[in-house]
């Protein structure tokens, strides 16, 4: 079974800041993706980032970038440039590659709280 | 761009009521997944549909049935209804297959009260 955590509750940040979220796994799978889905006071899940495992450069989108380490299984997510819509809770989370048809395993949420 | 469509968007039934919730997935999408998010808590997969088959199952109790239709529409049906099954329930479709793993798209969420 994989398990994904997420060691920081809460987290906030000034407008126009850096802020990194963490998010470590475990798993015995060789092949398998990770994601970062968003989920604003609206209560949507957005896909943030995704990452394949097999991918040794880090994924990037805009001004949301993640640092892969796959040896160590840490999944961080590093939000530049934070904006007030940037204000949300953020998971991480787990997908084995191949048959699984995608059931995703989530972390247990941080939530970010960009300040003026 | 079309989305996720899920409902009704909001859902109050009593003890022991069925309830029934509906997902439309993003055109020429095949699979349909069912979360499940307590409040506080984060999302739990329940179960997954793949070409109207059942793909996979997670933590979906004896109570909970679901189906995916010709039209790949799908339909979480929820019996004997409990105040622990209050919760916001998710949807989320992707183009599935063995090989391809694209990432899944979210509904907005039925929330369900039960009184």
């Amino acid at each position: 079974a994989q398990t994904v955590t997420q060691s920081q509750p809460e987290m906030s940040v000034q407008e126009a800041e850096t802020v990194t979220l963490s998010c470590t796994y475990d798993t015995s799978e060789n092949n398998y993706y990770l994601f970062w889905y968003k989920q604003p006071p609206s209560r949507q899940m957005i896909l943030v980032i995704r990452q394949e495992a097999y991918k040794q450069q880090n994924a990037t989108e805009n001004r949301f970038s993640v640092n892969f380490q796959k040896a160590a299984k840490s999944f961080s997510l590093k939000i530049s440039d934070s904006q007030l819509g940037d204000t949300a809770m953020y998971f991480c989370a787990f997908k084995v590659g191949g048959t699984s048809y995608g059931k995703l395993t989530f972390g247990q949420g941080t939530i970010l709280t960009v300040h003026p | 761009a079309a989305g996720v469509i899920q409902s009704p968007r909001h859902l109050i039934k009593e003890k022991r009521e069925t309830a029934t919730l509906k997902c439309y997935p993003i055109p020429r999408h095949d699979t349909v997944y069912w979360y499940q998010q307590g409040p506080g808590q984060d999302p739990q997969f329940l179960i997954s549909f793949y070409e109207k088959m059942q793909s996979d199952k997670g933590s979906i109790p004896d109570r909970f049935s679901a189906q995916q239709f010709s039209d790949y529409h799908s339909e979480l049906n929820m019996s004997s209804l409990e105040l622990g099954d209050s919760a916001l329930y998710f949807c989320a479709s992707s183009r599935g297959g063995s090989s391809y793993n694209s990432p899944l798209h979210f509904g907005n969420g039925t929330r369900l009260t039960v009184t």
